[in-house]
């Protein structure tokens, strides 16, 4: 079966700091992965898929990147955070010919 | 662009039944999700229409309309870990990505 892992679980960075979060699937090859934002009492909002290694498309502008280093890893990254980067920042695969996307546990980022 | 409504708070008692809708109004519309997602975790998959009608999963239900652009869960005979957010998110034809509405709080109280 396949899982996806998320790490860290909590995070509280300092404003200007750097930012790096990862996100590994097992059991499934050539995922579509994303990236997904969710600020407190909001909806979900996506910020970058991936549909292969090295291949990454933003849905929104700002301060964040994503990067595919290899198939089932999705990481996302900031040089310098903002206050407004706090919240919930949760991973997702789909893969098999099925377009339902499957959550990891996300990271709760405090920006201070 | 696309614009997804889903109420923001619902109340029920245990043992009701609750129906939660969502409306939508997507070009290319191909299919509408549902997701529960507990306080302070990720959402978890409920359901998923791409064809008019209702589809059951035990005390789950989704329905879809697609000429009306509705769709709405219905939950029955509540418990109190139904209490969660439900959101309800669409896909276009020929794109993976979701489009997710700003979820609907439902408070099951005894």
């Amino acid at each position: 079966s396949q899982t996806i892992h998320q790490w860290p679980a909590t995070l509280v960075q300092p404003v200007g700091s750097p930012l790096s979060l990862e996100c590994t699937v097992e059991g499934t090859s050539n995922p579509n992965l994303y990236w997904y934002r969710q600020a407190a009492g909001r909806g979900l909002q996506l910020l970058f898929y991936s549909v292969g290694i090295g291949q990454i498309s933003s849905e929104v502008p700002q301060n964040l990147s994503a990067s595919r280093p290899q198939d089932r890893q999705f990481i996302l990254s900031s040089k310098k955070l903002l206050l407004s980067d706090s919240g919930f920042y949760l991973c997702a695969w789909s893969g098999g010919g099925e377009e339902t996307q499957y959550f990891g546990p996300g990271t709760r980022l405090l920006v201070l | 662009g696309q614009n997804i409504d889903q109420p923001t708070e619902m109340t029920a008692t245990e043992g009701a039944i609750v129906q939660i809708n969502c409306t939508y109004q997507t070009s290319g519309f191909n299919g509408l999700f549902w997701y529960q997602q507990h306080a302070g975790e990720a959402p978890t998959f409920l359901s998923y229409n791409v064809l008019d009608g209702l589809e059951e999963k035990g005390r789950f239900s989704s329905f879809l309309s697609r000429s009306k652009g509705y769709s709405y869960l219905l939950l029955k005979e509540l418990q109190m870990k139904d209490s969660a957010s439900y959101l309800c998110a669409v896909t276009r034809s020929n794109d993976y990505k979701l489009s997710f509405g700003a979820g609907t709080t439902v408070t099951v109280r005894a």
